[in-house]
């Protein structure tokens, strides 16, 4: 158990849909990462929280948004849905959000769009 | 960030030791060097990371060569639970923004 807790594990929806990714982050870690892991695109990153407030951006979707709550736990909402978003969606978290080492990793929630 | 260059896969004989190289030619003077890997459809795990001097630690030893152009994460004794894809990262410590970047890796198959 790495300390980084995602729900749920597996996700299966039709396409339109929308979902909610559910991370909480190692005790004392105030920043938090979503990536997305597709077969064709290799892990990428989507967004990073620290302390409640967003702090950088990758290539995350309009139909995608995130929010980091005072309690340190994130959502990741997809909407929309379509058949390309299926992926595997790890959140990691860090304490600072500064540094590169020690990131620590949930065990992802693996998204079927049917 | 710098560019990193890793072989695709290598193979490497169980209790021997495996050498991941990583080519990272325009590394700048206060950019580091990570070693993350990620076993089959579970989260990336952290291993070493350096700046200039050789690091060891329990489960890996990271070379870095003077010029620091390149570098080497070596796993002593390769197990089965070895295999996995390494990603070598290279950026500033202290970089605000995460945005840890991973690249396609070296996919280390460890054979019985």
């Amino acid at each position: 158990d790495s300390g980084v807790t995602q729900t749920p594990k597996h996700l299966i929806t039709a396409t339109g849909q929308r979902v909610t990714l559910r991370c909480s982050p190692r005790s004392g870690d105030l920043s938090v990462y979503w990536y997305q892991q597709s077969l064709d695109q290799g892990l990428q990153f989507l967004i990073q929280y620290y302390n409640g407030e967003e702090r950088a951006k990758g290539n995350i979707l309009e139909r995608f948004s995130a929010q980091q709550f005072p309690d340190l736990h994130s959502e990741l909402n997809l909407s929309s849905l379509e058949l390309g978003d299926s992926a595997l969606y790890f959140c990691a978290s860090s304490v600072t959000g500064a540094e590169t080492y020690g990131y620590t990793f949930g065990s992802g929630t693996r998204l079927t769009v049917v | 960030d710098a560019k990193t260059t890793q072989p695709t896969s290598m193979d490497c004989a169980e209790g021997r030791a495996a050498n991941l190289p990583c080519n990272h030619s325009t590394i700048s003077g206060n950019e580091y060097v990570y070693w993350y890997r990620q076993i089959h459809s579970q989260g990336p795990q952290y291993i070493i990371h350096g700046l200039k001097n050789n690091e060891t630690n329990e489960m890996a030893s990271l070379i870095i060569t003077e010029d620091r152009k390149s570098s080497t994460l070596i796993l002593p004794h390769a197990t089965l639970r070895d295999t996995a894809v390494y990603y070598c990262i290279v950026r500033v410590e202290g970089n605000q923004g995460g945005k840890l970047i991973f690249g396609q890796g070296t996919e280390l198959s460890v054979k019985p």
